[in-house]
């Protein structure tokens, strides 16, 4: 298996841009969840997924942030418009009923400049 | 809601050594796994070792090991004969007992390995 897959790894654009993360899971998995991690905050939980319905949104830092999970191998994560203070690592993570971990992508590191 | 803490920002050990990182976690629900995860500077998450709230033996996995008291809601990793590969940030997640749950993460602690 390949493993959770996201893109792009690198992503640098100007304040005010949109910016899109995509989240492949691994296969069979039917919970996906986002994360960030930043200096100051350390890992935060933004939104989860289960069966492709949101669960729980409630570290979506503002109405500039959105998530959708169209169908049960892809996600994206949108920032319309982006601000310097998304800068972050940006994980996607997934996992099933019956397996005890979450396996991480590679993250996707955000600079807004 | 849950929260974890590490109290050891930075620990440093030598190469063959053994270190324990520490880490306490708050919680009031009695159905909870307990993780570690290691970030090396790839920024890749690995989990290293997990627990399960309900089993008393503590978890093992090769060189690393852990020391689980529930009542003093402990979890502390303990690297027996670190090698330079050990060196990471190291992370303390809970998760609540349903798999379709968020993890809740430590700080972090930064582990050295010195030749």
């Amino acid at each position: 298996d390949a493993g959770v897959i996201q893109s792009p790894r690198h992503e640098v654009t100007e304040m005010g841009q949109e910016v899109t993360l995509r989240c492949k899971p691994i296969s069979g998995h039917n919970s996906l969840f986002w994360y960030r991690q930043t200096m100051m905050r350390g890992l935060e939980l933004l939104i989860y997924f289960n069966n492709n319905v949101p669960i729980d949104d409630s570290g979506m830092p503002e109405d500039r942030f959105s998530a959708k999970m169209p169908n049960a191998s892809f996600s994206t994560l949108k920032i319309q418009p982006s601000e310097p203070r998304d800068s972050a690592v940006y994980f996607c993570a997934s996992t099933s009923a019956g397996v005890g971990e979450q396996f991480f992508g590679p993250g996707t590191r955000l600079t807004v400049l | 809601a849950q929260t974890v803490t590490q109290s050891q920002p930075e620990m440093s050990v030598q190469e063959a050594e053994t270190v324990t990182l520490s880490c306490t976690y708050d919680t009031s629900e009695s159905d909870y796994y307990l993780f570690w995860y290691k970030q090396p500077p790839s920024r890749q998450m690995i989990l290293v070792i997990r627990q399960e709230a309900y089993k008393q033996q503590n978890a093992t996995e090769n060189r690393f090991s852990v020391n689980f008291q529930k009542a003093a809601k402990s979890f502390s990793l303990k690297i027996s004969d670190s090698q330079l590969g050990d060196a990471a940030m190291y992370f303390c997640a809970y998760r609540r007992g349903r798999s379709g749950s968020r993890l809740t993460f430590g700080e972090g602690t930064q582990l050295t390995v010195n030749p």
